[in-house]
Formats: C-alpha cells, sequence, structure tokens
C-alpha cells in the first residue's frame, strides 16, 4: 500500500461547480498535512496546510480526518485557473521528511 | 524577500557521466530538501539537510549525494547517471525551527534529461 494515495483524475468540471479531492495516508503517527497546487511544468506552490480543525481560504476549504486518515480539500465555484494538479503531502512521521502522493489532475472547462 | 532559485534550469547529461544541481533557499531559511519528480509521478524525497547536516533520506542509493553551505545554500550531485535519472529535480526550503513541521516552499526546478 502506497504511503500515501491519491486519485489521479483527471477530474473535469464545468466553471462555478463545486468538486472534492480526497486523499489517504497509511501512517497514523503523521503529523503535517498540506495541500500543494503544480501547474504543468512548473514547481509545486503550497496552497494550504490542514489543520486538526480543519480550515478555508477562500474558495478552497481542507479538512483532516484522522481517525480515518484522510485529508481533504473542497473548491468551490471553480474558475478556469483552477485547472492544475493538487498534490497531496504528509510527513514522514518522526522525521523531517514530506511524502507526496501522485497527484490529482483537475481542469475546470468553460 | 527573494524565493528558492535553482541552477541550472535545464541540463543533458549521458549515461555515466556526473551531474551537479545547485540551490539557493529563500531568505531566513536554514533547511534545504531535494526531490525527484519523474513525469505522472508525485515528487520523491530525497534528502533534507540541516545545518549542514543531512537530517534524513529518502530511498535513493550513495550515487546521490549532497551538501549544504554556511548560506544554507546547496548542492545535489548524482554520480554515474543513469536513463532513469531523468527527471524534474526540485529543491525547497523550510524555516525550521526545533519541533515544528514547516511548510516547504519550492524553487523552480532542474530538468535532467539522461541520454
Amino acid at each position: 500500500r502506497k504511503e500515501v494515495e491519491q486519485d489521479p483524475g483527471p477530474f473535469n468540471v464545468p466553471e462555478g461547480a463545486t468538486v472534492a479531492f480526497n486523499c489517504t495516508y497509511s501512517n497514523s503517527a503523521s503529523q503535517s498535512f498540506f495541500w500543494y497546487r503544480q501547474d504543468c511544468r512548473k514547481e509545486p506552490k503550497l496552497l494550504m496546510s490542514v489543520y486538526s480543525s480543519g480550515n478555508e481560504d477562500g474558495r478552497f476549504t481542507a479538512q483532516l480526518n484522522r481517525a480515518s486518515q484522510y485529508i481533504s480539500l473542497l473548491i468551490r465555484d471553480s474558475k478556469l485557473s483552477d485547472s492544475a494538479t493538487y498534490l497531496c503531502v504528509v510527513n514522514g512521521a518522526g522525521t523531517y521528511k514530506y511524502i507526496f502522493g501522485t497527484g490529482t489532475r483537475l481542469k475546470v472547462l468553460a | 524577500e527573494t524565493g528558492v532559485t535553482q541552477s541550472p534550469t535545464h541540463l543533458i547529461k549521458t549515461r555515466g557521466q556526473q551531474v551537479t544541481l545547485r540551490c539557493s533557499s529563500q531568505s531566513g531559511h536554514n533547511t534545504v530538501s531535494w526531490y525527484q519528480q519523474a513525469l505522472g509521478q508525485g515528487p520523491q524525497f530525497i534528502f533534507q539537510y540541516y545545518r549542514e547536516e543531512e537530517n534524513g533520506r529518502g530511498n535513493f542509493p550513495p550515487r546521490f549525494s549532497g551538501l549544504q553551505f554556511p548560506n544554507y545554500s546547496s548542492e545535489l550531485n548524482v554520480n554515474a547517471l543513469e536513463l532513469d535519472d531523468s527527471a524534474l529535480y526540485l529543491c525547497a526550503s523550510s524555516p525550521r525551527t526545533s519541533g515544528s513541521w514547516n511548510e516547504q516552499f519550492f524553487g523552480p526546478g532542474t530538468r535532467l534529461t539522461v541520454l
């Protein structure tokens, strides 16, 4: 089983739609969780950290479910510019190692 | 504030050669991590440097080595290049403080092609 798993997609959604991604992780001792966005042939950019209480930044909401070992990202009112690959990141428990999922591709269609 | 920079942006090498990639961390960041990203995959952790010492290593062979300098910049060296080493190499810096797990900020990467 992979340490961090994501549905690779692609998720094709119309502008204005709400879309949600989940990411599961295998190590229950993991402590830090993040969502990064990566555009084609560019570097990953931090979208948001995921806190135990959940957090929201504009149209983006991230949640952590420790009991079921997954994190989620919700995007409301999708824009064309949201088209990208969304990478889930979990730290390796007891280390400073960051473990990335393979990413979920999102295409927002006009 | 200057972000993370990497050089070169692109590199073409042949099998068996050696390569050195460079990274300057973001101002105020003392920790540098290196990742390898193959096409269609997420970045894979190679190693991390903190205070000029290796502080964690992923599942990469010893021919992948690195350095961190007093100004926190870093190098990644790969010896005896193989075709499978072709990838985007990403450097990320973070302002690590004791006991915390800081967010990492990535440079634009070096795209290495091994022929």
